[in-house]
């Protein structure tokens, strides 16, 4: 199956500093790439993603990278702002579509 | 549009005991995925529905997990007999065709094995 790493899995930074988080993966047949957020007591919520033919994607302050040669991706977040105090996973697709998650990065912005 | 529903919210009960948790997907999306949350760490998928057709559930602990979906649209996760390993929150989310398409996610079952 796919063995999905993600770095760091802590994160501070002072509001307005901007925050990058890493996710490799083994799958090369994988070809969408998904960022999610969890706030406490939630489910995870789509924040931006980004497939194989494009490489690389942004959404306001938020913005993802793919190298689908060394195969990994990250998720950069500028200008933060405490509402931005999360979990971030990352979870590629593979076979089947089937999305598999990081560990997780604990992202704390603080004001 | 209504996001995807699931019950209980909090789950109480003795090792050995049984459990059931149900999921009403977003109407209209045909896959739906059960995934296991273990404090600390990230989902982890126990199995995948196109329409009623499991697609993987090569991490489902056969011997005491069971899900079904019923004619395509809700589903019920269950375990029996539960073990203490099993506290965790389950997760159910839908999309619209599981072919890299946004996964929507429920609020979550927290269970908790005493």
């Amino acid at each position: 199956g796919e063995n999905v790493e993600q770095h760091p899995s802590t994160l501070s930074v002072q509001e307005g500093d901007s925050a990058v988080i890493k996710c490799t993966y083994s799958d090369s047949a994988s070809n969408y790439f998904p960022w999610y957020k969890q706030e406490l007591g939630k489910g995870p919520q789509l924040i931006i993603d980004i497939r194989s033919n494009v490489g690389e994607k942004k959404d306001q302050r938020i913005a993802v990278t793919l190298n689908k040669t060394a195969k990994h991706f990250s998720l950069h977040i500028t200008e933060t702002q405490p509402e931005d105090s999360a979990v971030y996973f990352c979870a590629p697709s593979g076979r089947y579509s089937t999305l598999t998650f990081g560990k997780g990065t604990m992202l704390l912005v603080s004001p | 549009e209504a996001g995807v529903a699931q019950s209980p919210r909090y789950k109480i009960i003795e090792k050995r005991q049984s459990v059931a948790f149900w999921c009403n997907p977003i109407s209209g999306h045909a896959t739906l995925y059960w995934y296991q949350q273990i404090l600390g760490q990230g989902p982890k998928l126990l199995i995948q529905f196109q329409n009623n057709g499991v697609v993987d559930d090569s991490q489902l602990p056969k011997d005491r997990f069971s899900a079904e979906r019923l004619k395509g649209v809700d589903s019920t996760l269950k375990i029996q007999p539960a073990k203490l390993e099993d506290s965790a929150v389950y997760l159910c989310a839908s999309s619209l065709s599981g072919e890299d398409t946004e996964a929507f996610f429920g609020q979550g079952t927290r269970l908790t094995v005493v």
